[in-house]
């Protein structure tokens, strides 16, 4: 069954370093998405990503975070320099349809420690 | 205040119990999703309901979405130890937009 894929599952950063989370999504997909939850909360969006461009971002992506598709098959999320509250789980999603259309398929997440 | 509100924040029961959680929405749901996460892990896909007054079941979860569409609810009938996990409501909240929120989740724990 296809899935998505994220690498790497748990990164340990010092503060001010950039980090690059990735993703692959499910080949036949076009809308993608990053997610974030810090521990015991609530899953948060952070942006959503279709054609190339972002289609929507949330007051949490504010100019630290980045996201590309750097070819035909992964999706990165780059934060530029790493803040003690960056520390969290950060989950890729992908759908075929928009969102509203069709389900989202996760990721596992990647965790990310800012010391 | 949160755009989704699940209710409860959390439950116990005992295995062999049903139960029910709700998704509350200020706004019209444009898609209403249940997901399962287990801690620390990603989230797993239970049902989708787009149209008011659909409801859908898998297995032993039944979940429906009402006829104003601004509230779902899910269903666990003869709970089990395999239903303990995180459930989360998620929704597209304005129509033709690609922001996808998730609810505050309820924590399940099911009592062998």
């Amino acid at each position: 069954e296809p899935e998505v894929t994220q690498t790497p599952s748990h990164q340990v950063t010092q503060m001010g370093q950039e980090v690059i989370l990735r993703c692959v999504p499910i080949s036949n997909h076009l809308y993608f998405y990053w997610y974030r939850q810090i521990l015991g909360q609530k899953v948060e969006f952070l942006v959503s990503f279709y054609n190339n461009e972002i289609s929507e971002k949330s007051e949490i992506f504010d100019d630290q975070f980045s996201v590309e598709r750097p070819d035909g098959s992964n999706f990165t999320l780059k934060i530029r320099s790493t803040k003690l509250e960056d520390s969290a789980m950060y989950f890729c999603a992908s759908s075929a349809g928009g969102a509203g259309t069709g389900e989202l398929f996760f990721g596992e997440g990647s965790r990310l420690t800012v010391l | 205040s949160q755009e989704l509100e699940q209710s409860p924040q959390s439950l116990i029961v005992q295995e062999g119990k049903n139960l029910t959680i709700n998704c509350t929405s200020s706004k019209t749901l444009y898609g209403l999703y249940w997901y399962k996460q287990k801690y620390g892990e990603g989230l797993i896909f239970l049902m989708m309901l787009q149209k008011g007054g659909e409801e859908k079941s898998h297995e032993k979860i039944t979940a429906k979405l009402d006829e104003k569409k601004q509230q779902s609810s899910l269903h666990i009938t003869a709970s089990q130890p395999s239903h303990a996990g995180i459930y989360l409501c998620g929704a597209v909240l304005t129509s033709g937009t690609y922001k996808y929120i998730f609810g505050t989740g309820t924590r399940l724990k099911v009592l062998a």
